[in-house]
């Protein structure tokens, strides 16, 4: 079955306090990771699509990663802007390949 | 321009209310998404509609009702809720699905600011 997995579910950082969360998937056959930033109460907003191992984009502050079986957020020097949820979706290749999968999310909260 | 626009941005209805919610996109996207989101969960994939059509319905009870009347517009008419059924409802909309050789990057999903929505 496919799965998406995040970690940690939540995570405290102080301002400046480099971290990275992690987003590891079984899937049949992937097609897309996607990764979105969601405030309380508002809908997800698109940060970066990956599709192949190697892959890395950056975005200010962020940079994600994508290994075969993972993909890692590298957030540098966060500040309390960041703090958010974080959510990590999935497109397999196979019947189901018309949906994200997403994770349930990580919680950041970046403490001044 | 990746905007998605949701309307209205909080509602509060009684059980025996018919009430519509609305999502409109003009970026020439061609397949258009319901998501419903729990508190402190991830969306939750209601229906798909391809270039108009309904291609995905995820065994969603019929109090819930979409509607695509064009490219740009999508509706989801609301009769008979229970209070669980009040959440976050998400809708999005990315230039392709996959069944129709979307790649990673067209099919990348926009989503709008959803809909608050309490069921009284």
């Amino acid at each position: 079955e496919d799965q998406v997995t995040q970690s940690p579910e939540a995570l405290r950082l102080q301002e400046g306090e480099s971290s990275s969360l992690n987003c590891s998937y079984t899937v049949s056959g992937l097609r897309g990771l996607f990764w979105y930033r969601q405030d309380p109460g508002k809908g997800p907003e698109f940060l970066f699509t990956l599709y192949s191992a190697g892959e890395e984009k950056e975005k200010e502050r962020l940079k994600a990663t994508l290994t075969k079986k993972e993909s890692f957020l590298h957030i540098t020097a966060p500040k309390p802007e960041d703090s958010a949820t974080y959510l990590c979706a999935v497109q397999a290749g196979a019947d189901s390949s018309y949906k994200l999968i997403f994770g349930s999310g990580t919680r950041l909260l970046v403490r001044p | 321009d990746t905007e998605v626009t949701q309307t209205p941005k909080h509602l509060v209805m009684g059980m025996t209310n018919k009430k519509s919610l609305k999502c409109e996109q003009h970026m020439g996207h061609r397949a258009m998404y319901w998501y419903k989101q729990k508190a402190k969960k991830p969306p939750e994939l209601m229906f798909v509609y391809s270039y108009e059509k309904l291609s995905i319905n995820e065994s969603v009870p019929s109090r819930f009702s979409p509607e695509c009347p064009n490219s740009s517009l999508l509706n989801l008419h609301l009769h008979a809720l229970q209070p669980e059924d009040s959440a976050l409802y998400l809708c999005a909309s990315s230039p392709k699905d996959w069944y129709r050789g979307g790649t990673a990057t067209t099919t990348t999903a926009f989503f709008g600011q959803g809909t608050r929505l309490t069921v009284v």
